[in-house]
């Protein structure tokens, strides 16, 4: 079956502890993006890759890290989560226009 | 960030009505248009994507149309079931970058 996956997809932890949140697609696209969705604001595109070893920022970048090694992951990396990244986070893939969705990952940082 | 805007926020519609809303986007250097519907606790699945000015799409009951010209789209549900209950996301952009807007939240009353 044709998906995205992510994990953890529930996560609490405190300020400054590293967190890493990671994200595989099965459908080899060579396109994958990070969102994160807060009340009121929409989709809001953290980072994206377009290939491997190819990564940019996208609008909100800062307090992220991300990695493309390989065609099929694309972690997000929370080097000192703060209370502001509190939030669900969403990847996707996608190719030429179409996106797909992972399950999304609710964060909570205290 | 590009301002993409979504009206109304919300909306409750009755069963078997039909209605209609809208998403407003820069008109100037378009590249495509999407609409996605996101259920609660589920991930955003694309419904449409346009790029020319005058298209409409049509899956099932739920259509859309595009004007590039004057920067707007309407995605209009015919026959509302409650299944039609979600909230609907447009994104304006290219291929990977996406700017959303907030969404309008649909609630069918039976």
């Amino acid at each position: 079956e044709a998906q995205v996956t992510q994990n953890p997809r529930y996560l609490i932890t405190v300020t400054g502890k590293k967190l890493t949140v990671t994200c595989s697609q099965n459908m080899n696209h060579e396109y994958m993006s990070w969102y994160r969705q807060d009340p009121g604001l929409g989709l809001r595109q953290i980072y994206y890759s377009m290939n491997v070893e190819v990564t940019d920022k996208g609008d909100v970048p800062e307090g992220y890290k991300v990695s493309r090694k390989e065609k099929r992951n694309f972690p997000l990396i929370l080097e000192s989560p703060s209370p502001n990244q509190t939030s669900l986070y969403f990847c996707a893939s996608g190719k030429g226009n179409e996106q797909y969705f992972g399950p999304g990952t609710r964060l909570t940082v205290t | 960030i590009l301002n993409v805007e979504q009206s109304p926020q919300s909306l409750h519609v009755q069963e078997g009505d039909s209605t209609n809303f809208t998403c407003s986007f820069p008109s100037s250097n378009f590249y495509a248009l999407h609409w996605y519907r996101w259920e609660t606790a589920k991930s955003p699945e694309a419904l449409f994507v346009m790029t020319l000015n005058g298209d409409e799409k049509k899956k099932g009951r739920i259509s859309a149309t595009l004007n590039t010209k004057e920067g707007y789209s309407y995605l209009y549900i015919k026959g509302s079931q409650p299944e039609d209950s979600a909230t609907y996301l447009c994104a304006f952009g290219g291929d990977y970058k996406l700017s959303f807007g907030a969404g309008t939240t649909v609630t069918v009353r039976a």
